[in-house]
């Protein structure tokens, strides 16, 4: 079936640094691939997604290409801020169904 | 809008007990899912609806029974609770459109504590 890898955490950042989340996924055709981002206490929200090969999402600086030849979906950010800190969530939708990833906490300190 | 709202936001039963989760959307969404949120597990999908009066598994539904009689409804009932459904819940829903593709939305979770 459809599954998800994302790097795990957590992962410690200080502000203004580079951010890398690492995602691939396996799945049958060719899925949408989201970034979800939780913060404490709260829901899922959805940060940015792709639905085809070559497209960029982007949202609040954060950037993340759909890549079909490496079936990657990696998340960047060129320079977080304290606010950034939460769980972040790769997913793919299928059909019907929506898989996620083990997410990864980020934590930035000033 | 409100959005996804669902009730309670904290629950603590014994094991045996049995209760309904409360979910409601009010943005005319035909599809919503049900999630458990466990450490180091992701989201795993409980139960979900592709419209009033239809219902499927996920990928761990044993212990868990839905209906969906309305399109704004969706509530998750625990028939019997076991120490191992202690978790988050999280009910979602969400739409597939020509122009926007597909978006879920999530409710604030209910943090269910089984003992």
């Amino acid at each position: 079936g459809d599954s998800v890898t994302q790097m795990e955490g957590p992962v410690t950042l200080s502000e203004e640094a580079f951010l890398t989340i690492n995602c691939t996924y396996t799945a049958t055709g060719y899925p949408s691939l989201f970034w979800y981002v939780q913060y404490p206490g709260e829901g899922l929200q959805l940060l940015l997604k792709a639905t085809k090969a070559d497209d960029k999402g982007s949202n609040k600086g954060f950037e993340a290409t759909y890549r079909k030849e490496t079936t990657s979906f990696h998340l960047e950010k060129g320079s977080v801020q304290v606010s950034d800190s939460a769980v972040y969530f790769c997913a793919s939708k299928g059909y019907q169904k929506v898989t996620f990833g083990t997410g990864t906490k980020l934590q930035v300190i000033p | 809008n409100a959005g996804v709202t669902q009730t309670p936001k904290f629950q603590v039963l014994k094991t045996g007990q049995s209760m309904t989760l409360q979910c409601a959307q009010d943005m005319n969404h035909e599809y919503m899912s049900w999630y458990r949120q466990d450490p180091g597990m992701g989201l795993r999908l409980i139960h979900y609806s592709v419209g009033a009066g239809i219902t499927d598994q996920g990928e761990v539904p044993n212990g868990y029974n839905v209906s969906r009689s309305t399109t704004e409804d969706f509530p998750l009932r625990l028939l019997s609770a076991a120490p191992s459904q202690t978790s988050v819940y999280f009910c979602a829903s969400s739409y597939q459109s020509q122009g926007q593709g597909y978006e879920q939305y999530f409710g604030p979770g209910t943090r269910l504590t089984v003992t």
